[in-house]
This record gives structure tokens, C-alpha cells and sequence, in this order.
């Protein structure tokens, strides 16, 4: 089965970027999406397709995808960045998401 | 509002069935595929299940198949999960989810519903 690797833990200071990978085995050949969870919150989409962002994500958040990584970057990081996040994608009609990663901003 | 709010999650004891439920509105339920995302406690996302708009066909992950059945009503505007033989390691927090587009992105969410498998 298709697995997505994270990093467990992601520190960033105020105002600084942070960039959290999504590890997958050809991965920049499947679309990959972004999610992300505050504590007791449901996940909220944060980026579609590698590189979209929904109505009302901030400008801050982007992303990226090529060969076996898609990256999250949050730039310009502000204390309500603090969540979990996940990748998704889809492998052969089964959704798959990532181990998730806890981002801190000190 | 584009809204999904579940129910029926409590607690059950093993081997136990349950069925939860998936309130659509402020958009056309039978236009879109739908999922179910569950999350145990202090654990990752896992998807479980989707229903293609029209009932005709539902995918499962492995762990589930032959114990839980997706259905839907589109005149209801809702969706179901039917959980069957459950075990200790369903206990979660189950979201119902609208997939953006076939195998997209999951866009909106509802806020969950708790299940405890537990003697």
C-alpha cells in the first residue's frame, strides 16, 4: 500500500517559514492535498492539487510537489499557524494520509 | 452555509454495531462523491470509506471491508455508515467529508462524532 512520510515535528519562529515535506514514492505524479487541525477542530483544506489554495487560505500558505516530495510552506508564520497538518493523496481508489506534522511557532 | 454535521457515535462494546449519520446542506448532496475520515484518539487521519454520488459504487479501506457499509439518500440529503463487528482499535473520532471533485481533495468537513468501542 502507498504510504506518505512526515516529519513528526516542525519548529518555526514568529514571522519566519516553515516548510513541512510529504515524503511518497513518485509522489509529483499524483496531486497532493493539504490539511490542517487545530486541537479538538476538524480538518480544515489548506491547499488542493500541489499548489492551490482554497477561497480564504492566506496568500502564506503554498505549496509544492516534484519527484518523491510535495512541500507546505507557511511563510510570514503567526501563532495561529500552530496546528497538525497532513498531505493526502489518492492511490488506486484509496485515499492516503500522511503521519502528520505538529507545527510549533516559538 | 455549506454544512455537514454527523451523528450517532457513543459508546458500543465490542463485536457491537453502530450507525452513524451525515446532514448535508447549503449544497446539492447528490452532486458529490462522499467520504468517511475517522481519527483515533492522539492519532493520525485515516479515510475509511467513499460513495460515489448515485450509490453505485464505495470503496473501503482494508481494515473495514466486510464490517462497514457506506450508503447514502440523496433525498435525505444524508449519509451513512453502518459499523458492524466492531473492535477496540475503531475507536475514533468518525468525519463525514465532500470530496471536491472524484479523488480530489476533501473541502468541506463536518465537525465529528465520537465513537468508544469498549466493554
Amino acid at each position: 500500500s502507498y504510504e506518505l512520510t512526515q516529519p513528526l515535528s516542525v519548529s518555526v519562529a514568529l514571522g519566519q517559514t516553515a516548510r513541512i515535506t510529504c515524503g511518497g514514492n513518485n509522489i509529483g505524479s499524483k496531486n497532493v492535498h493539504w490539511y490542517q487541525q487545530k486541537p479538538g477542530q476538524a480538518p480544515v483544506l489548506v491547499i488542493y492539487r500541489d499548489s492551490n489554495r482554497p477561497s480564504g487560505i492566506p496568500e502564506r500558505f503554498s505549496g509544492s510537489n516534484s519527484g518523491n516530495t510535495a512541500t507546505l510552506t507557511i511563510s510570514r508564520a503567526q501563532a495561529g499557524d500552530e496546528a497538525d497538518y497532513y498531505c493526502q493523496v489518492w492511490d488506486s481508489s484509496t485515499a492516503v494520509f500522511g503521519t502528520g506534522t505538529k507545527v510549533t511557532v516559538l | 452555509e455549506v454544512q455537514l454535521v454527523e451523528s450517532g457515535g457513543g459508546l458500543v462494546q465490542p463485536g457491537g454495531s453502530l450507525r452513524l449519520s451525515c446532514a448535508a446542506s447549503g449544497f446539492t448532496f447528490s452532486s458529490y462523491w462522499m467520504s468517511w475520515v475517522r481519527q483515533a484518539p492522539g492519532k493520525g487521519l485515516e479515510w475509511v470509506a467513499n460513495i460515489k454520488q448515485d450509490g453505485s459504487e464505495k470503496y473501503y479501506v482494508d481494515s473495514v471491508k466486510g464490517r462497514f457499509t457506506i450508503s447514502r439518500d440523496n433525498a435525505k440529503n444524508s449519509l451513512y455508515l453502518q459499523m458492524n463487528s466492531l473492535r477496540a482499535e475503531d475507536t475514533a473520532v468518525y468525519y463525514c467529508a465532500r470530496d471536491y471533485t472524484p479523488y480530489d481533495a476533501f473541502d468541506i468537513w463536518g465537525q465529528g462524532t465520537m465513537v468508544t468501542v469498549s466493554s
